[in-house]
């Protein structure tokens, strides 16, 4: 199965702090057909995850565009240029090039 | 507006079954893969099954196999997850998701416990 590797576990920020989140693959998440299935998730205190970005760097309709995906291959990153207190919460990671899909272990946000 | 609610939930004893809904609005539901996801207290995302559109095929973790079944009802805009042989390690928040270009909507879930 691909592990997906996050880090930090979690980041403490201050409004207004630019911000990124690492998620590292045990394996190229390049599909046969050139898409890379790579997404990143929100998860705030008990609510269900959102999707943020997909396909490593496309933005989900309606979410902020301080929001931004990037990476190939293995390497991944997600940056939040300019936290804001809504922001924080679990960050996952998720891939889908591989069955069977697999989840990052999460990056908690937490606002200082 | 697209809506995803699970239904069925409980707490059950090990080695029962049990069987979620997941009733969709405000989409295609037959034109859609559906997926059940779990997230065990205070731990992170796990995915549990999948199904294609038509309900064709069904896809699932080792951790589940055999013991999960996951189908679609098109006509009813409703999915199913039936759990058999519950172990208390299947004690979690489960969630349905629609899969599109990604996990774009989630249902709010609904809590299973197995215990004795």
């Amino acid at each position: 199965d691909v592990v997906l590797t996050q880090t930090p576990p979690t980041l403490s920020a201050t409004i207004g702090q630019s911000v990124s989140i690492s998620c590292r693959s045990s394996q190229s998440l390049l599909h046969s057909n050139g898409n890379t299935y790579l997404n990143w998730l929100l998860q705030r205190p008990g609510q269900p995850p959102q999707l943020l970005i997909y396909l490593v760097s496309r933005l989900e309709s309606g979410v902020p565009n301080r929001f931004s995906g990037s990476g190939s291959g293995t390497d991944f990153t997600l940056k939040i240029s300019g936290v804001e207190a809504e922001d924080l919460g679990v960050y996952y990671c998720v891939q889908s090039t591989h069955a069977p899909l697999t989840f990052g272990s999460g990056t908690k946000l937490e606002i200082k | 507006e697209v809506q995803l609610v699970e239904s069925g939930g409980g707490l059950v004893q090990p080695g029962s079954p049990l069987k979620l809904s997941c009733a969709a609005s405000g989409f295609t539901f037959s034109s859609n893969w559906l997926n059940w996801i779990r997230q065990a207290p205070g731990k992170g995302l796990e995915w549990v099954a999948s199904i294609n559109p038509d309900g064709s095929s069904t896809y699932y973790p080792d951790t589940v196999k055999g013991r999960f079944v996951v189908s679609k009802d098109n006509a009813k805009n409703t999915g199913y997850l039936q759990m058999n042989n519950l172990r208390s390690e299947d004690t979690a928040m489960y969630y349905c998701a629609r899969y599109n270009k990604g996990f774009d909507y989630w249902g709010q879930g609904v809590m299973v416990t197995v215990s004795s």
